[in-house]
């Protein structure tokens, strides 16, 4: 089992619309979780950590989930400048700083 | 804000050359260098890491005399990529962290990747 899962996609949804990936890890053990923007043949860019507690930054929110090993991002009203694949990352344990991605799930905005 | 300079951003070299690609953390000290490839439509996949003044460790499956990397100093660390075959064509990237997380915004900072295509 890979230590990090995503649906790979492809996600093609109207402006405007809510749309939502999950991710998976494998370690329970598993530290610290982000998710990241990465646009075509550019470095991934982070979008924002993902907190027990769940956290919010404008049209953006992530949510992690312990008991069932999995992160959620959430994108509301959708806009053009969204498209992209999004990438969650986890750190598995404390010691190994690794950052290990998920496949990416690739976002197209569609006027 | 933390930046990593990563160098050249495109690369075509022959089959057989060699090929070193840079990173430098430009405001911050960089104890950790990790190195990524990415083949197309697919993730991310960690090659190694490197603290400043040690051995890199490498991932399973990565040839660590194929892939040399070199973490001499806190701000510079090179992969160097011997013999470069066509199957190496990827995309490089790095990503370093400081010993002070404070520094780098949740303490991961890239590098805009190096396009390497071996003919």
């Amino acid at each position: 089992r890979k230590e990090v899962e995503q649906d790979p996609g492809p996600f093609n949804v109207p402006e405007g619309a809510t749309v939502a990936f999950n991710c998976t890890y494998s370690n329970s053990a598993s530290q610290s979780f982000f998710w990241y923007r990465q646009d075509c043949r550019k470095e991934p860019k982070l979008l924002m950590s993902v907190y027990s507690s769940g956290n919010e930054d404008g049209r953006f929110t992530a949510q992690l989930n312990r008991a069932s090993q999995y992160i959620s991002l959430l994108i509301r009203d959708s806009k053009l400048s969204d498209s992209a694949t999004y990438l969650c990352a986890v750190v598995p344990n404390f010691g190994n700083e690794k950052l290990t991605f998920g496949t990416g799930t690739r976002l197209t905005i569609i006027p | 804000g933390a930046v990593v300079s990563q160098h050249p951003s495109r690369v075509i070299c022959k089959s057989g050359t060699s090929v070193k690609i840079e990173c430098r953390s430009l405001d911050f000290q960089a104890t950790t260098m990790f190195w990524y490839r990415q083949f197309p439509k697919q993730s991310l996949m960690l090659m190694a890491t490197s603290n400043e003044g040690s051995k890199a460790t490498y991932e399973q499956g990565v040839e660590k005399d194929k892939f040399l990397i070199n973490h001499a100093s806190l701000t510079l660390s090179t992969l160097t990529v011997t013999s470069a075959h066509p199957e190496d064509s990827s995309f490089y990237i790095c990503s370093a962290r400081s010993l002070n997380r404070g520094e780098t915004p949740y303490g991961y900072t890239f590098g805009s990747g190096t396009r390497l295509t071996v003919v």
